[in-house]
């Protein structure tokens, strides 16, 4: 499975779009990429998953670029509530294949 | 839809005792399930896949005579913790694959066990 590489750590104030870069250089091509979000002592839920160049749903938007070698994760006017720590992950067949989870981004908002 | 449950959300056993954790899935049929563990300010960590009537497949360290997985239907497993240890101590989160759907794994809420 592809190794993704996050920033430990992201700090944003309300009202503030968050974008959130994953490099992953060994991106296959039967890989997609997924995003999860974690709040302490919670499991991950799913934010968005893409293959390709934009996807949107009403949680955030996914920029890929043409090569895949990396991935953004778009949070839009974040909130005190967004403060989690947030994965990317990159897998073949996501539902059905052990997830390879990195360090993540904490991402910390500030009033 | 695709909710998964963990049962108990929190234990607190002695050690040297065993303990029980369940993952259901509560409105869908899971044909594969995973547990993780996560220890305080780190990532999950894979232990095992478990499969609907089969043997788990356990991750490179992981004692599948200690981490006991059973997988006896298509809405529950279970992860047995057997003689537990306080460095057992851990965040045990599960994870479901929706037998209809290929696209994303459903998460449980976690279970948090401390071994005294």
């Amino acid at each position: 499975l592809a190794k993704t590489t996050q920033p430990i750590s992201m700090d944003s104030y309300e009202g503030q779009e968050v974008n959130i870069t994953c490099s992953h250089n060994n991106i296959a091509t039967n890989d997609y990429i997924t995003w999860y979000q974690q709040f302490p002592s919670q499991g991950p839920r799913f934010i968005i998953q893409g293959y390709k160049t934009k996807v949107t749903n009403e949680v955030a938007s996914l920029f890929i670029p043409a090569d895949r070698k990396s991935s953004t994760l778009s949070l839009p006017r974040v909130s005190l509530s967004d403060t989690a720590v947030y994965y990317c992950l990159v897998a073949p067949n996501p539902g059905n294949t052990p997830l390879v989870f990195g360090k993540g981004t904490r991402l910390s908002v500030i009033a | 839809g695709a909710v998964v449950s963990q049962h108990p959300s929190r234990v607190i056993c002695k050690s040297g005792t065993s303990v029980k954790i369940e993952c259901r899935s509560l409105d869908f049929q899971a044909t594969t399930m995973f547990w993780y563990r996560q220890f305080p300010k780190q990532s999950l960590m894979l232990m095992a896949t478990s499969n609907e009537g089969s043997k788990a497949t356990y991750e490179q360290g992981v004692e599948k005579d200690k981490f006991l997985i059973n997988h006896a239907s298509l809405t529950l497993s279970t992860l047995t913790v057997t003689s537990a240890h306080p460095e057992d101590s851990s965040f045990y989160i599960c994870s479901a694959k929706h037998r209809d759907r290929g696209d994303e794994q459903y998460f449980g809420p976690g279970t948090r066990l401390t071994v005294t």
